[in-house]
């Protein structure tokens, strides 16, 4: 398995609460992603980063942000958690010309 | 931007048979088509791609067709097996201009495949 790791793995937090969320590499692969998974809805993009400070937004990024200091670093912001933001989340790195994504083994949160 | 359809949302199958899921695209420009596993609990993992200038490729028991022209891919399990039950998602993505592809995939919904022993 790629060197992708997430934390925290669960999490309970009110509405209202800001929350941070950590993807950490040790591919040194460019990209990386942040999906969110819901039944009936599949996987779907948040935010993604092409490389240090260059992100960009996906399908649902309302209501989060991202930032990219390191290579191996992509940490997701919930500035306000609501409770449509209760999910499970995964993180993402993908090489340069394969379009293969290895994925973390997702976060669970949960916004009472 | 880009749009994936799945169908069907649910399959059940007796071990042996053959399973069949299908997704359309929206966008004509994507040219990466791949195809990922989730078992229960687990991560997606990728079990087979496919590019815009191939129209099938197989590995196994497993095959990918792409009809770029009605823009739907599909998805193809012989001989079934209990433990290809899991969900299975499509994707679509398509190059950046003068770039590589990015990995910027969009999903199908899914499909829960349940192989009955």
């Amino acid at each position: 398995d790629a060197g992708i790791t997430q934390s925290p793995r669960h999490k309970v937090t009110e509405t209202g609460t800001p929350v941070t969320l950590r993807c950490h590499q040790t591919e040194n692969h460019r990209y990386m992603y942040w999906y969110r998974q819901d039944p009936g809805h599949g996987l779907r993009l948040i935010h993604y980063s092409y490389g240090v400070k260059d992100t960009d937004k996906g399908e649902v990024s309302d209501g989060y942000s991202v930032s990219r200091s390191k290579t191996e670093d992509f940490l997701l912001t919930l500035e306000s958690a609501t409770s449509s933001q209760t999910s499970v989340y995964f993180c993402a790195i993908s090489e340069l010309d394969t379009g293969e994504l290895f994925f973390g083994e997702g976060s669970r949160l949960t916004v009472l | 931007g880009e749009n994936v359809e799945q169908h069907p949302s649910t399959l059940s199958v007796q071990e042996g048979d053959s399973a069949v899921i299908k997704c359309t695209y929206s966008d004509s420009a994507s040219n990466y088509f791949p195809w990922y596993k989730q078992e229960l609990g687990k991560r997606p993992q990728l079990i087979i791609d496919i590019r815009s200038n191939v129209g099938e490729k197989k590995d196994q028991r497993i095959a990918v067709t792409l009809n770029k022209t009605a823009k739907h891919f599909s998805l193809h399990i012989t001989e079934t097996q209990p433990e290809d039950s899991a969900v299975y998602f499509c994707a679509a993505s398509k190059k950046r201009s003068g770039s590589s592809n990015t990995g910027k995939l969009i999903f199908g919904q899914g499909t829960t495949l349940q192989v009955k022993p």
